[in-house]
């Protein structure tokens, strides 16, 4: 079946940059998400890219999309300690049906 | 808009109780979505509604019973808890002909079966 893979941790100090890649293997894959899960709350959509295109830029955010490889990859700029939560990459086919990877836990260290 | 509500939002049962997860929204949303989270596996899609008045299961539904009531609402029923569905569970919502097909998530359910 679908499945999307993420590392489980990754740590960076504050001001740097942080990268947090993603790996699916549908190919029929119609949009990529991330989403950002901060501590008892719910998930909220940082930002998505559509499988036509390349890279997707807002404000800090930097989205890559890798479709021969499939690979999707977010980076942070100037990563601050609001930034420290759990980091889902999703993935939605033709149908309904989305598929989560088990998210990254950034850690922002001062 | 309040988005997409849940109660309640903690819960503890002993194994073989009955239980009923609530969900509403308020964005006039379609489709509509139960997950469970357990740590290191990310969401996992227990049933969803594509429409008012259909119910499909996903990845995980057994156990568990839905019901879409109407647009708004779509509960989520466990018929005799066991520890194994100790998890959080998050209700979403998505309208299928958006921009972006984006899920919107409500805060979740702790829940605790002993």
């Amino acid at each position: 079946g679908e499945d999307v893979e993420q590392s489980l941790f990754l740590s960076v100090r504050e001001g740097d940059s942080s990268v947090i890649n993603c790996t699916y293997t549908d190919s029929s894959s119609t949009y990529l998400y991330w989403y950002k899960q901060e501590p008892g709350a719910g998930l909220q959509l940082l930002t998505y890219i559509f499988s036509n295109m390349d890279m997707k830029q807002d404000q800090r955010l930097t989205v890559l999309l890798n479709k021969k490889d499939k690979h999707l990859s977010l980076r942070i700029a100037d990563t601050q300690t609001g930034d420290s939560a759990i980091y889902f990459c999703a993935e939605r086919d033709y149908g309904q049906n989305f598929v989560f990877g088990p998210g990254t836990r950034l850690s922002v260290l001062p | 808009n309040a988005g997409v509500t849940q109660t309640p939002k903690f819960q503890v049962l002993k194994t073989g109780q009955s239980m009923t997860l609530q969900c509403a929204q308020d964005m006039n949303h379609n489709s509509m979505y139960w997950y469970r989270q357990d740590p290191g596996m990310g969401l996992r899609l227990i049933y969803y509604s594509a429409s008012e008045g259909t119910t499909d299961k996903g990845e995980v539904p057994n156990g568990y019973n839905v019901s879409r009531l109407n647009k708004r609402e779509f509960s989520l029923r466990l018929e005799s808890a066991a520890p194994s569905q100790t998890s959080v569970y998050f209700c979403a919502s998505s309208e299928a002909h958006s921009t972006s097909y984006e899920q919107y998530f409500g805060p979740g359910t702790r829940l605790t079966v002993t």
